[in-house]
C-alpha cells in the first residue's frame, strides 16, 4: 500500500461526458503529480500541484484541467471526453516538488469511453 | 519521440535463472535512473535507482547496469522468483528537472515459470 488513494478505480462513460478523478496523497506529500497511461505506451506525465499551486505542465490537453485542494487533494477533470481518453489515470505522491528520486503511485483509475 | 526504450514487451524466466531486461535512452540530458514494477491492478512502485556518476547498483537480487556511453541501462533480477512477475518499467530524468522531467519507457511484462 502506497498511501496514494485514487478514486474511482473504474469508469465507464460515453463521448462528450464529463470524469473527474480524485487522488488523495501520502500523509505528509505536499506534491501531487497525476499521468495517463494509454494502451501500450509509458507513463505520459500531465500535471503537477505543489502544496496547491500549479507546478508543471507536461501533455495534458485543454479539455483536461486539475487542481489541488488546501487538504492536499487533487481531482483531475477530464471533459468532452473522446474514444481516445481511455486510458489508465495514475496519481503519484511526492514530499517536495524536486529531485529525482521516488514517487508513490496509486493504483489508478480505469477510463473506459464508449 | 521515445526518449526512454524499452524494446521487449515481455519476457519469459525460469524460476532461479537470470532475468536481464533492457532500456536504452536518447536524451543525453538524463542523469538519473530508476525501474519501478507494477502488478496488475496496482500502481507501479519504486525498485530501484542509480545515478549517472556510477555503473552499477545493488539492492538484493536486483542490479541495474548503466552504460553511459550506449546510453543503455539494464536490471539484472537473480535468481528469478515467480512473485517478480510484473510488468517494469524504466524511466530517465534530468536531476535538474525535478519529478515532472521523469520520462517512463513503456514496460516490460516479465514472467517468471515456476
Amino acid at each position: 500500500d502506497s498511501g496514494v488513494t485514487q478514486t474511482p478505480k473504474h469508469l465507464i462513460t460515453a463521448t462528450g461526458q464529463r470524469v473527474t478523478l480524485r487522488c488523495s496523497p501520502r500523509s505528509g506529500d505536499l506534491s501531487v503529480y497525476w499521468y495517463q497511461q494509454s494502451l501500450d505506451q509509458g507513463l505520459q506525465f500531465l500535471i503537477q500541484y505543489y502544496n496547491g499551486e500549479e507546478r508543471a505542465k507536461g501533455n495534458i490537453l485543454e479539455r483536461f484541467s486539475a487542481q489541488q485542494f488546501p487538504d492536499l487533494h487533487s481531482e483531475l477533470n477530464l471533459s468532452s471526453l473522446e474514444l481516445g481518453d481511455s486510458a489508465l489515470y495514475f496519481c503519484a505522491s511526492a514530499r517536495g516538488d524536486y529531485g529525482a528520486g521516488e514517487l508513490f503511485f496509486g493504483e489508478g483509475s480505469r477510463l473506459t469511453v464508449l | 519521440d521515445q526518449q526512454v526504450k524499452q524494446n521487449s514487451p515481455s519476457l519469459s524466466v525460469q524460476e532461479g535463472r537470470i532475468s536481464i531486461l533492457n532500456c536504452d535512452y536518447t536524451n543525453s540530458m538524463f542523469d538519473y535512473f530508476l525501474w519501478y514494477k507494477k502488478y496488475p491492478a496496482e500502481g507501479p512502485t519504486f525498485l530501484i535507482s542509480i545515478s549517472s556518476i556510477k555503473d552499477k547498483n545493488e539492492d538484493g537480487r536486483f542490479t541495474v547496469f548503466l552504460n553511459k556511453s550506449a546510453k543503455h541501462l539494464s536490471l539484472h533480477i537473480v535468481p528469478s522468483q515467480p512473485g517478480d512477475s510484473a510488468v517494469y518499467f524504466c524511466a530517465a530524468s534530468p536531476t535538474a528537472g525535478g519529478y515532472q522531467k521523469v520520462t517512463f519507457g513503456t514496460g516490460t511484462k516479465l514472467q517468471v515459470i515456476p
